[in-house]
């Protein structure tokens, strides 16, 4: 069981735009920047957004990430094939001393 | 270009031991924190262990304290992890990452070295 929750799955149709939430508590999301991964199945994660809302050069815009309280949010908008993957957020926990991920999120553009 | 190589990996019995190696390049190796982040098969991310640039902070997931030992050298730009008293459970594609300040997953990944343990 994770310590940030987020959901199994989400879908959507290419052009249309996603959201995907990271839940977490006062420790960890509600203290310290959040990150989110995308894992193409067979590659290893790729960072694409770092201090909750700041994108890696070379992210497109259409990637954004936002944080509320103890919940990160990431949106993918104008979906593309290319993103169908596996997300997942990532924090450090100042209880638990420990880097955090959420379960992982499948992306599925239908 | 920022690449990080792991190696090291392999087939160990339960009660074995391996040490992997992640050899860095392209940036100041002695300026960036490390990670080894593992992935067992079919999961997700999970975090396994944290070294500072300096070597002085170090910090080690619950599943992994006692057992496990990072380490790195700032002259070879490598980053270690040395891995005894193997379970199952510890079967994973083991990653290193590059960590800046306040990004603690990290910004750049390896592409991983399998260990798997197995009778």
């Amino acid at each position: 069981q994770s310590v940030l929750t987020q959901p199994p799955s989400v879908s959507a149709s290419p052009g249309q735009t996603v959201t995907i939430s990271c839940s977490g508590t006062s420790s960890n999301i509600g203290n310290n920047y959040v990150s989110w991964y995308q894992q193409v199945p067979g590659t290893a994660p790729k960072l694409l957004i770092y201090h909750n809302n700041k994108r890696p050069s070379g992210i497109p815009d259409r990637i954004s990430g936002s944080r509320s309280g103890t919940s990160a949010t990431l949106g993918i908008a104008g979906l593309q094939i290319g993103d169908e993957a596996d997300y997942y957020c990532g924090t450090w926990d100042d209880s638990l001393r420990a880097t955090v991920f959420g379960g992982g999120t499948k992306l599925t553009v239908l | 270009e920022v690449q990080l190589v792991e190696s090291g990996g392999g087939l160990v019995q339960p009660g074995g031991s391996l040490r992997l190696s992640c050899a860095a390049s392209g940036f100041t190796f002695r300026t960036y924190n490390m990670n080894w982040v593992r992935q067992a098969p079919g999961k997700g991310l999970e975090w396994v262990s944290f070294i500072s640039g300096g070597g002085g902070s170090i910090y080690y997931a619950e599943s992994v304290k006692g057992r496990f030992t990072i380490s790195r050298d700032n002259d070879r730009n490598s980053v270690y992890l040395q891995m005894n008293s193997l379970r199952d459970e510890d079967t994973a594609l083991y990653y290193c990452t590059r960590v800046p300040d306040n990004e603690p997953g990290g910004d750049y990944w390896g592409q991983g070295t399998l260990v798997t343990v197995s009778s």
